[in-house]
């Protein structure tokens, strides 16, 4: 069936660092890509997306680029900020029916000053 | 400001009573969802509805309920049949099945 692997975290870094946090999955179809961040305490809020292979999602400074060819949409930062803790989740939904999410199991990251 | 409301915030309960989430959004949206997140896990789908009147068993469906009388309003009843119900519980809501989906704050139940 349809899945997402994401890196086990906590993922730790100290402020201004590079940040990836690995994500692959397995999907019958041509899966939407998605990352969802989770505030301490709050509910999911969209990150970005991408809808096709090679597209680039984008937004505050983060970026992932879906890749067909193995599978991923790791997420990338080029400098962390501590407001940028959180948990992230990868997710992919597959159209026919519905928009069916499929989640990964999250990746806290810590960023320390 | 439009937004999808869940009260309460944190929910006790003791084993073996119902429990209603409750789960509103003013945007419009004809599709809402409930998940259910346990820590160190992604979020597994419990119900969901397409429009006023109708709703779907998602992956995790057995021990809950639910009802779509008003388009505004998605609650969801944890029955005692739900062997462990302790959890957060998101509430989501899109324009329709295909669109992007947006998530309520969420309810974190506890029960003893």
């Amino acid at each position: 069936g349809d899945s997402v692997t994401q890196m086990e975290g906590p993922v730790t870094l100290s402020e201004e660092a590079f940040l990836t946090i690995n994500c692959t999955y397995t999907a019958t179809g041509y899966p939407s890509l998605f990352w969802y961040v989770q505030y301490p305490g709050e509910g999911l809020q969209l990150l970005l997306k991408a809808t096709k292979a090679d597209d680039k999602g984008s937004n505050k400074g983060f970026e992932a680029t879906y890749r067909k060819e193995t599978t991923s949409f790791h997420l990338e930062k080029g400098s962390v900020q501590v407001s940028d803790s959180a948990v992230y989740f990868c997710a992919l939904s597959v159209s026919g029916g519905y928009n069916k999410l499929i989640f990964g199991a999250g990746t806290r990251l810590a960023v320390h000053p | 400001d439009g937004g999808i409301t869940q009260s309460p915030k944190y929910l006790f309960r003791k084993e073996g009573q119902n429990v209603t989430l409750s789960c509103e959004q003013n945007l419009n949206h004809d599709a809402m969802y409930w998940y259910r997140q346990d820590p160190g896990q992604g979020l597994r789908l419990i119900y969901y509805s397409q429009i006023v009147n109708d709703f779907q068993k998602g992956d995790i469906a057995e021990g809950y309920s639910v009802s779509r009388e008003k388009k505004e309003s998605f609650p969801l009843t944890v029955t005692s049949a739900q062997k462990n119900p302790t959890a957060f519980y998101l509430c989501a809501s899109s324009i329709g099945l295909a669109g992007e989906q947006y998530f309520g704050p969420g309810t974190r139940l506890t029960v003893t």
